[in-house]
């Protein structure tokens, strides 16, 4: 079975400008987390999707992150304008609905590192 | 509040020498999971080993095991008879929230590094 997919894996962009981040989940896996890593701190969350659905948002730092899941496929996030503290890699991570996506952890993506510069 | 920690930023270990990373957590959540994740240099995040609140024993998972200590609220991950491959970072986590959002706290991170 493949992977979950992110893409682009680097992306450097300036100050100000546009940038999204795709994630494909793995087929079948109704749940899809994106997480951020700013440099040397801790993985935090931002959203989570169920299907299309967005089940929790909590994370997400600002009004300029938007996040979308196109008929429960894959995910897009964007960021606009990017700031420097944008800064990181996300990680998109995918589950199956259910117990066992919980006890079985999330299958993550590699990450798109992004450089705002 | 919940949150994770693992206070070696890296460790080093001798080839075919047990290791032990440490994470401590806090939650006020009788009922909690907690993860152990490795993330080698290609950077995908792998999932190792999980450890249900409720469990009574230790988890394994082959050469991982997951010293639970829940009076202490630890969680530290041993990795016996460490490999070249085992050279990675570390992340432990714990998931918050019943009942629909299994979002993930986790810690900053241990990177191991195995000596040949």
């Amino acid at each position: 079975e493949a992977g979950v997919t992110q893409f682009p894996s680097h992306s450097v962009i300036e100050k100000g400008q546009t940038v999204t981040l795709r994630c494909d989940p793995i087929s079948g896996h109704d749940n899809l987390y994106w997480y951020r890593r700013v440099m040397g701190k801790e993985i935090k969350f931002l959203l989570h999707f169920v299907k299309e659905s967005k089940q929790d948002e909590s994370g997400m730092p600002n009004n300029r992150f938007l996040a979308e899941r196109t008929g429960g496929t894959y995910s897009t996030l964007k960021v606009q304008p990017a700031e420097l503290e944008d800064s990181g890699v996300y990680f998109c991570a995918s589950s199956p609905l259910g117990d066992r996506g919980f006890h079985y952890g999330y299958t993550f993506g590699s990450g798109t590192r992004l450089t705002v510069v | 509040a919940q949150k994770i920690t693992q206070t070696q930023p890296g460790m080093f270990v001798q080839e075919k020498e047990a290791v032990t990373l440490d994470c401590t957590y806090d939650t006020s959540d009788p009922s909690y999971g907690l993860f152990w994740y490795k993330q080698p240099s290609s950077g995908e995040m792998i999932f190792l080993i999980y450890q249900g609140s409720y469990d009574q024993q230790n988890a394994t998972e082959g050469r991982y095991s997951l010293n639970f200590q829940k009076a202490r609220k630890s969680a530290n991950l041993v990795i016996s008879a460490s490999q070249l491959g085992d050279s990675a970072m570390y992340f432990c986590a714990m998931r918050e929230g019943a009942g629909g959002t299994y979002k993930y706290i986790f810690g900053t991170g241990t990177r191991l590094k195995v000596l040949a």
